[in-house]
């Protein structure tokens, strides 16, 4: 079974400044896989990163750069330098060779 | 690459009648598709999964009658809403597994009236 948590529905961050989308999961499986996705307003998931759970290095994406602690099971996304079109919502997400399971997810908006 | 192609993206349909979506993926083979339904500010719900040749799995509380799910070849997967009513208005996404992870399908948004 697997679970994801993202406990803020919302986050606002003003432009050219970092934020930081916070994720926490649960899953029973040995080999998985950590994503997050981006749903603009045309509502078209865009992924934006994924980090591989035997991979100790956080995943990087240009802008995009992810905390990953797995011990804690805690998969935070970092975007730096934000821009007026990463505002969306944002869902963190977690698989393996089956199905995704995501969190409730948080809308991110970034004011001008 | 990967990428799923999901038709129609918008479409509105008397009570009663049915609605087919058909999601393709485009330049891989999609051996597994997967159905979501979303209402507005929500997550994913996941409805099924769609395997190629097989029947689908659905998640506890779809009704696999209403929602009727067809994956019969490597390249196409549709889901037919049968007799459809209001409250199966919603926005529908699929999804394929690729190589570097999961592919959506641009959704389709289902208006019944």
């Amino acid at each position: 079974a697997q679970t994801v948590t993202q406990s803020q529905p919302e986050m606002s961050v003003q432009e050219a400044e970092t934020v930081t989308l916070s994720c926490t999961y649960d899953t029973s499986e040995s080999n998985y896989y950590l994503f997050w996705y981006k749903q603009p307003p045309s509502r078209q998931m865009i992924l934006v990163i994924r980090q591989e759970a035997y991979k100790q290095q956080n995943a990087t994406e240009n802008r995009f750069s992810v905390n990953f602690q797995k011990a804690a099971k805690s998969f935070s996304l970092k975007i730096s330098d934000s821009q007026l079109g990463d505002t969306a919502m944002y869902f963190c997400s977690t698989g393996a060779n089956s199905k995704l399971t995501f969190g409730k997810g948080i809308t991110l908006s970034v004011r001008p | 690459g990967a990428v799923v192609s999901q038709h129609p993206s918008r479409v509105i349909c008397k009570s009663g009648t049915s609605v087919k979506i058909e999601c393709r993926s485009l330049d891989f083979q999609a051996t597994t598709m997967f159905w979501y339904r979303q209402f507005p500010k929500q997550s994913l719900m996941l409805m099924a999964t769609s395997n190629e040749g097989s029947k689908a799995t659905y998640e506890q509380g779809v009704e696999k009658d209403k929602f009727l799910i067809n994956h019969a070849s490597l390249t196409l997967s549709t889901l037919t809403v049968t007799s459809a009513h209001p409250e199966d208005s919603s926005f529908y996404i699929c999804s394929a597994r690729a190589a570097y992870g999961y592919t959506f399908g641009s959704g389709t948004r289902l208006t019944v009236v």
